[in-house]
């Protein structure tokens, strides 16, 4: 079973619709969690973090259910703009220090 | 502010050949640094990363090294490339501390290496 797993999508949503993503994880040690966008060939770029039961900004909510072992992203009156691949990330545990990524899902929102 | 740079931002090279891709960090110190790799259509993979100047953690055996010369550079290397090499190289680093985002990974723009 991979570390983070998320829905590859594609996510095809008319402009204005809500849309939200869910991904796992594996390791109930995860302390913070991350979503990133990705545009095409370009490198992911923060998006927001959750360090507790979630987090708010403009259009986008992200939200921890550590009980089930998932975070998910919601996305409210979606733009063309939105269009991109989302990474999930989650910092395993203390003492290492990398980020391990989900494969992304990808998000089409169409006019 | 902080930023990181990483070239070239392109590259195609024969099959066997070798590899330097660099990244450096400006505005910061002591980052922990990163190279990730991903393929065509998929997730991050991590390569390498390190806490300071010549300590490497490998994360994945393979024909890649790394290495650590200065405090914010960040070098990733191959002797003979294969195939499989080819992908789109990201480095990043984050902050030794920052306050509410301290696990938090910032990326570079990138190298998209094709290997013929």
């Amino acid at each position: 079973r991979k570390e983070v797993e998320q829905d590859p999508g594609p996510f095809n949503v008319p402009e204005g619709a809500t849309v939200a993503f869910n991904c796992t994880y594996s390791n109930s040690a995860s302390q913070s969690f991350f979503w990133y966008r990705q545009d095409c060939r370009k490198e992911p770029k923060l998006l927001m973090s959750v360090y507790s039961s979630g987090n708010e900004d403009g259009r986008f909510t992200a939200q921890l259910n550590r009980a089930s072992q998932y975070i998910s992203l919601l996305i409210r009156d979606s733009k063309l703009s939105d269009s991109a691949t989302y990474l999930c990330a989650a910092h395993p545990a203390a003492g290492r220090r990398a980020l391990t990524f989900g494969s992304g899902t990808r998000l089409q929102v169409q006019p | 502010s902080q930023t990181i740079h990483q070239w070239p931002a392109t590259l195609v090279q024969p099959v066997g050949s070798p590899l330097s891709l660099e990244c450096t960090v400006e505005g910061t110190s002591n980052p922990n640094l990163y190279w990730y790799r991903q393929a065509a259509g998929r997730g991050l993979q991590l390569l390498f990363y390190s806490v300071g100047i010549g300590q490497i953690s490998s994360e994945v055996p393979q024909n890649l090294s790394a290495s650590r010369p200065q405090d914010r550079q960040f070098i990733l290397s191959s002797k003979k490339l294969l195939l499989s090499d080819s992908g789109f190289y990201l480095c990043a680093w984050r902050p030794e501390w920052l306050a509410g985002e301290s696990d938090t990974q910032y990326f570079g723009p990138g190298t998209r290496l094709t290997v013929l």
